[in-house]
């Protein structure tokens, strides 16, 4: 069975300064890997996503996540973050091609980016 | 252009009463599904429909009822509300089912049950 582990329900931190939301999986198969961001008031959008290959990945606005199989994590990092990325952030999981659209979701961690 | 509305956006409700939670897509989407986000944030996964069959059905009380009369539409009918039932129910919407990809969120639909 999957499951999703976010270790940190809120994550304030400086603007400008690094931040790294932490998740860990479990599963015996295979996964694809996933964070998406929920702004106050709206519907989830995908973040970035790790589906195979290299295991770094990068979203459009200086996002990045690594697929790390060993320590099973896909920790979510950014060197400098803004006000805008205010946010709940969600890791998610789903176990290979016949799964893959059914999506096992993190708790969230709140992010809150002080000025 | 929205491209997963719900309607409606707010519904507070008596329990015991019957409601509905509308759903469309126009992105061309074979699959839409409805979860459910719990006051703690939690997001779990009730149905999912591929071309107007169900595919998933996970374990939830048999008074939520789907129907998807095209695949452009899902809706979320729920029976006899209770107190346990309010939370914000997402609409969403994917290209197919042996696809790894992205999930298109609606804005969500929050039930208040008194």
């Amino acid at each position: 069975a999957q499951s999703v582990t976010q270790l940190d329900s809120q994550v304030p931190v400086f603007e400008e300064a690094p931040v790294e939301l932490r998740c860990n999986y479990s599963s015996s198969v295979s996964v694809y890997l996933f964070w998406y961001v929920q702004y106050p008031n709206q519907g989830l959008q995908l973040l970035l996503k790790y589906l195979s290959g290299s295991t770094l990945v990068k979203s459009i606005n200086g996002f990045e996540a690594e697929f790390n199989k060993s320590q099973t994590s896909f920790h979510l990092r950014k060197p400098s973050v803004h006000i805008s990325d205010t946010a709940e952030y969600f890791c998610a999981v789903s176990e290979g091609r016949t799964g893959a659209n059914n999506l096992f979701f993190g708790t969230g961690t709140r992010l809150t980016v002080i000025p | 252009d929205t491209a997963v509305s719900q309607t409606p956006k707010y519904l507070v409700t008596q329990m015991g009463n019957d409601k509905s939670i509308k759903c469309e897509q126009n992105l061309g989407h074979d699959t839409m599904y409805w979860y459910k986000q719990d006051s703690k944030k939690f997001l779990k996964i009730m149905f999912s429909y591929n071309n107007k069959e169900l595919i998933i059905n996970e374990t939830v009380p048999n008074r939520f009822s789907p129907k998807s009369p095209d695949k452009a539409h899902l809706n979320l009918h729920i029976n006899s509300l209770e107190l346990g039932d309010s939370a914000v129910y997402f609409c969403a919407s994917s290209p197919g089912t042996g696809q790894a990809g992205e999930l298109f969120f609606g804005e969500g639909s929050r039930l208040t049950v008194l």
